[in-house]
């Protein structure tokens, strides 16, 4: 089965400091990997996706990730944070096709300290 | 303007009285989803759909029904049987190519009092 685990609940970083929000999956075949942003009452926005290739995605609002097969990890980055980027933030883990179910972690919540 | 739309935004029920939430997209999109959310839980599936007129249970589908007579629509019915309905309710719908992904509406909050 697969799944997602984001050890961090709450991650708090100060305006213009640097982020990395984690992420380790569990995939039986090659993963299909997601970072999505949610702020509070809204729906979730796709950052970025993984699906085959280069390792670093890149993705929108300076968002960046690394896949990294050998430890199981799709951890997301940004050099410099703004306070608009102080949301949950979920990883997620499916296949390409088929029935298309993604795991989604529990989520991460960033707060921006200004 | 492309998107998925979910009404009403907040919604409020007494306990044991069914409700229906509704879900519309117009990206023409095969598949959709119904997900609840509670705090610190992430997104649960509920029930999804790959075609017209077939849905299959998620992970939490008990006290919950659904029906998809058309591609576009996608309504969750929340019944006096679901024992903790007060939650999240997001849905979501993505096309059946390679590479596709999921694309969410805004969410609709259910209070149950």
């Amino acid at each position: 089965a697969q799944s997602v685990t984001q050890p961090d609940i709450h991650i708090t970083v100060s305006e213009g400091a640097s982020l990395e929000l984690r992420c380790n999956y569990s995939y039986g075949a090659t993963p299909y990997l997601f970072w999505y942003v949610q702020s509070p009452g809204q729906g979730l926005q796709l950052l970025l996706k993984y699906f085959s290739g280069d390792t670093l995605v890149q993705g929108i609002k300076g968002f960046e990730a690394e896949f990294k097969r050998s430890q199981s990890s799709f951890n997301l980055r940004k050099p410099s944070v703004h306070w608009s980027d102080a949301a949950e933030y979920f990883c997620a883990v499916g296949s390409s096709g088929g029935s298309y179910i993604p795991t989604f972690g529990r989520g991460t919540s960033l707060i921006v300290h200004p | 303007d492309g998107g998925i739309t979910q009404s009403p935004k907040y919604l409020f029920r007494k306990e044991g009285q069914n409700v229906t939430l509704s879900c519309e997209q117009n990206l023409n999109h095969d598949a959709m989803y119904w997900y609840r959310q509670d705090p610190g839980q992430g997104l649960r599936l509920i029930y999804y759909s790959q075609i017209v007129n077939d849905f299959q249970k998620g992970d939490i589908a008990e006290g919950y029904s659904v029906s998809r007579e058309k591609k576009e629509s996608f309504p969750l019915t929340v019944t006096s049987a679901q024992k903790n309905p007060t939650a999240f309710y997001l849905c979501a719908s993505r096309g059946l190519a390679l590479g596709d992904t999921q694309y969410f509406g805004p969410g609709t909050r259910l209070t149950v009092l």
